[in-house]
């Protein structure tokens, strides 16, 4: 089993739709990360979270330390939004381990 | 100044080569790490670099190994290059948070 679990792995949606990514982890983290990665782009760091929620602009990332779990949401999601997002725990230092990503697309 | 800067963009290499990849870290951080990341795969942690030495290292050869500055840039060097390396070569600077650089496409042929 791997110890970071994301979901669903890929998902497409319509413009506007409220979106959801779900992210699982197994280990001790100080630090979670959601990351999103455009085809053939280098990594852009959205969140790094160790409790609570965060907001920036439409984009929500919550975290739930006892339940070891992470939501990434999309408010009215546009295809520009379209791209691989992944999350990436923190255990003890910063050799992150990654989840497998989530594909978005988002049709117009 | 702010960000994480890579270069090359874009390496076309031989197998057999040598090949060395720079990142300059976001100024004040002192922790550097080296992803690989594979077509169509998540990025796999190379080493990591703190003050300038060793902090950590993936399931990587001998042949891939690290520098860092103290001015904590870092280079990452790879020998006798293998078709298998072909890859993306992310950085990442961290101090609290952590800051990707754009990677760098290298491309064994």
């Amino acid at each position: 089993k791997n110890e970071v679990e994301q979901s669903p792995q890929n998902l497409t949606a319509q413009e506007g739709e409220f979106i959801t990514i779900n992210c699982s982890y197994s280990v001790g983290i100080s630090a979670l990360h959601w990351l999103q990665q455009h085809p053939g782009g280098g990594i852009v760091s959205l969140f790094m979270l160790s409790s609570g929620k965060k907001k920036h602009g439409r984009l929500i990332a919550t975290i739930n330390i006892q339940e070891k779990h992470s939501s990434l949401h999309i408010t009215a999601s546009h295809p520009r939004d379209s791209a691989v997002y992944i999350c990436a725990v923190v255990p003890c230092n910063y050799q992150l381990i990654w989840g497998a990503g989530t594909k978005l697309i988002i049709k117009p | 100044e702010t960000g994480v800067t890579q270069s090359p963009t874009h390496l076309i290499k031989t197998r057999g080569q040598q090949v060395t990849l720079r990142c300059s870290s976001q100024s004040g951080h002192n922790t550097v790490s080296w992803y690989q990341q594979a077509l169509g795969q998540g990025p796999q942690f190379i080493f990591q670099y703190y003050r300038e030495e060793e902090n950590g290292r993936g399931n990587f050869p001998p042949r891939f190994s690290g520098l860092q500055f103290p001015n904590y840039s870092s280079e990452l060097n790879v020998n006798a290059l293998e078709l298998d390396d072909s890859a993306l070569y992310l950085c990442a600077s961290s101090l609290g948070g952590v800051v990707f650089g754009p990677g760098t496409r290298l491309t064994v042929t």
